[in-house]
């Protein structure tokens, strides 16, 4: 079935470090990805995505990364600042299921002064 | 530009009543999704709209509906409400249907507690 999770719950980052995030997928025929980053209390907010057809893209400070072979999605953020601290999803999109997106657990980034 | 806005923000009902809650989609955008997040847990699919139809759908009993209006707003209603209904719901809009953008744009959710 379809999936999205994520290696690591809780990532501890020193500030001004650069911070990988990283996310498994299970679903194949998924052709879009996104990053999310969700504060406490609010809803998630858009970071980054990429197509299948691509294997890379970059934001500013962030980059994702996509590896088809594995199955394996990662979201690296530079120079990690205190208003990083949150928790971050991936998510998958199957075009063959609709526009709808599957997310992964979760993982907490807590940046350290 | 407006982004998503969702209403109430927060909200208690008691198990067996029923509930509605409300969304403005972005200016510009025709679709909406809606999903449930428990605490600790990922947004979950509960079903999206396009063009004031539904566009899919997860997996949610019937219990669970919606509307969407002509100028792309957007209800979604809970009969019968249990006590696992409580969660965060969250409405997201995006530009285009099954062949526009696809990126899903997230209103700050509606905390639905049951007891």
């Amino acid at each position: 079935g379809e999936s999205v999770g994520l290696h690591l719950p809780t990532l501890s980052v020193q500030e001004g470090d650069n911070s990988i995030i990283n996310c498994a997928y299970s679903n194949s025929a998924s052709d879009y990805f996104i990053w999310y980053k969700q504060e406490s209390g609010k809803g998630p907010q858009f970071i980054i995505d990429i197509r299948s057809n691509m294997d890379k893209r970059q934001g500013q400070r962030v980059t994702v990364l996509l590896n088809k072979t594995v199955k394996h999605l990662s979201l690296q953020i530079a120079a990690t600042q205190p208003g990083d601290s949150a928790v971050y999803f991936c998510a998958e999109r199957a075009l063959a299921a609709g526009n709808k997106l599957t997310f992964g657990g979760g993982t907490r980034v807590l940046v350290k002064p | 530009e407006t982004g998503v806005t969702q209403s109430p923000t927060h909200l208690i009902k008691t198990r067996g009543q029923q509930v509605t809650l409300r969304c403005s989609s972005q200016s510009g955008h025709n679709t909406v999704s809606w999903y449930q997040q428990a605490l600790g847990q990922g947004p979950q699919f509960i079903f999206q709209y396009y063009r004031e139809e539904e566009n899919g759908r997860g997996n949610f009993p019937p219990r669970f509906s919606g509307l969407q209006f002509p100028n792309y707003s957007s209800e979604l209603n809970v009969n019968a409400l249990e006590l696992d209904d409580s969660a965060l719901y969250l409405c997201a809009s995006s530009p285009g249907g099954t062949g526009g953008k696809y990126e899903q744009y997230f209103g700050p959710g509606t905390r639905l507690t049951v007891t």
